[in-house]
């Protein structure tokens, strides 16, 4: 069975400070993806990415998918408020109708 | 851009009610997805659908029904309603072959009292 494993599951921080959140697996996986679901409110898709060691920078966030294609990373550079949400990783889950994997997310709030 | 809306954010059900859930979305995507989201259990799989009058059971398919009648349309249906049914249930879609990216609703917040 794949799975998707978060960590840290809890993140709480001030604002201006760097993080780094983590998503590993022991399967390989095709491609990943990164959601961030603001409280009260859906996931909302911030990257995709498919190649192994692939680098993909939206503004403060980076994301970097690993050599084996095992696991991911997100890097954010001085947090704000506005990058309080629950950060979501998934994968395809390897049937052959688009269903994702998710894992349990993290939760980051920083703090003003 | 791509926009899922689903008909409540917010319902307020007693305890064998039948309660139906609406989601639309406007970018002719052939999968729609249904899921419950608890804490401490992450996103749980319901049902899918990969095409009009298709469906295929998720993870936890027990207790809920759906339709999808129209390509656009997909419904989720409690039968007889629990209150561990409580929940916050999200509907997702997606285009075949875009590495499975996934849009998402605004969610219903569900309680069943």
């Amino acid at each position: 069975t794949q799975l998707l494993e978060q960590s840290p599951q809890f993140l709480s921080i001030q604002e201006g400070e760097n993080l780094t959140v983590y998503c590993n697996s022991s399967s390989v996986f095709s491609s990943l993806q990164w959601y961030r679901q603001e409280p009260g409110e859906g996931p909302v898709l911030l990257v995709t990415v498919v190649t192994g060691g692939e680098v993909k920078k939206l503004k403060r966030l980076t994301f970097q998918f690993g050599d084996a294609r095992k696991d991911s990373s997100l890097h954010i550079t001085a947090a704000q408020p506005g990058d309080t949400g629950l950060y979501l990783c998934a994968g395809p889950s390897g049937g052959s109708q688009g269903n994702l994997i998710f894992g349990k997310g993290t939760k980051l709030s920083v703090k003003p | 851009d791509v926009k899922v809306t689903q008909s409540s954010r917010y319902l307020v059900k007693r305890t064998g009610e039948k309660v139906f859930l609406e989601c639309v979305q406007d970018m002719d995507h052939e999968n729609m997805f249904w899921y419950r989201q608890d804490p401490g259990l992450g996103l749980r799989l319901i049902y899918f659908s990969y095409d009009v009058k298709m469906k295929e059971k998720g993870d936890i398919p027990e207790g809920y029904s759906v339709s999808r009648e129209k390509k656009e349309r997909f419904s989720l249906i409690l039968e007889s309603a629990s209150t561990n049914q409580t929940s916050m249930y999200l509907c997702a879609s997606s285009l075949i072959g875009t590495d499975y990216e996934q849009y998402f609703g605004p969610g219903t917040r569900l309680t069943v009292t």
